[in-house]
């Protein structure tokens, strides 16, 4: 059975920093191109970023948050990772991560529960 | 960046109807090297991810009721549910993964009237 499981999520000042990881079990992890996605309260999902699969050498990343934000993989552990850095306010969301069916053009057939990551003095 | 448009913004169809959710995208999301839409439909309950329902603008995901489908090509595409059960409440998107940003349509809040 395939489980996604972010953890990472907190309270966190403008200006600070945070890593969110994503647990993943019930596949082979390095198989998959990966997905971040985020919802702000009461608002609509928003991509984040993606890797592909295998050693995660391409990345891609929305407007929002290049430059500040960096995703990255660790196949040995199966696990996806957000580090976000510069947090704004607008940052605060739910953080979700998602499963690919293989490459990075692709539907997204497994989420995570999410965490929440507040952004606030 | 491809914009995804859905409407309306909610919708409140009794229970046994028909629900019909439509979504536009600015540009084609069909790639006309293999003849697939780029489109899947997500549905969110309160409280919950998103789940998958729909992929390639038709396809169900294993598991999904047969009430649910989807169809169109290019930019206009639409999600049916055929009759309407009170566990449907949720909101529903669509999303292109045609193209980098892989956008998300504002979602449709479906209710029961």
């Amino acid at each position: 059975e395939v489980q996604l499981l972010e953890s990472g999520g907190g309270l966190v000042q403008p200006g600070g920093s945070l890593r969110l990881s994503c647990a993943a079990s019930g596949f082979t992890f390095s198989r998959y191109a990966m997905f971040w996605v985020r919802q702000a309260p009461e608002k609509g999902l928003e991509w984040v970023s993606t890797i592909d699969n295998g050693s995660g050498a391409k990345t891609f990343y929305a407007d929002s948050v290049k430059g500040r934000f960096t995703i990255s993989r660790d196949n040995s552990k199966n696990t996806l990772y957000l580090q976000m850095s510069s947090l704004r306010a607008e940052d605060t969301a739910i953080y979700y991560c998602a499963k690919s069916i293989g490459g990075t053009s692709s539907y997204y057939d497994y989420w995570g529960q999410g965490t929440l990551v507040p952004v606030s003095s | 960046d491809i914009v995804m448009t859905q409407s309306p913004e909610s919708l409140a169809v009794s229970q046994g109807e028909r629900a019909t959710f439509n979504c536009k995208s600015s540009q084609t999301v069909l790639n006309s090297s293999n003849n697939k839409n780029y489109l899947a439909w997500y549905q969110q309950k309160p409280g919950q991810p998103p789940k998958l329902l729909i992929y390639w603008a038709s396809t169900r995901e294993s598991g999904v009721p047969d009430r649910f489908s989807g169809s169109g090509s290019g930019t206009d595409f639409t999600l049916t549910i055929s009759s309407l059960q009170a566990e449907d409440v949720a909101v529903y998107y669509c999303q292109q993964y045609y193209n980098t940003p892989h956008t998300f349509g504002q979602g449709t809040k479906l209710e029961i009237k």
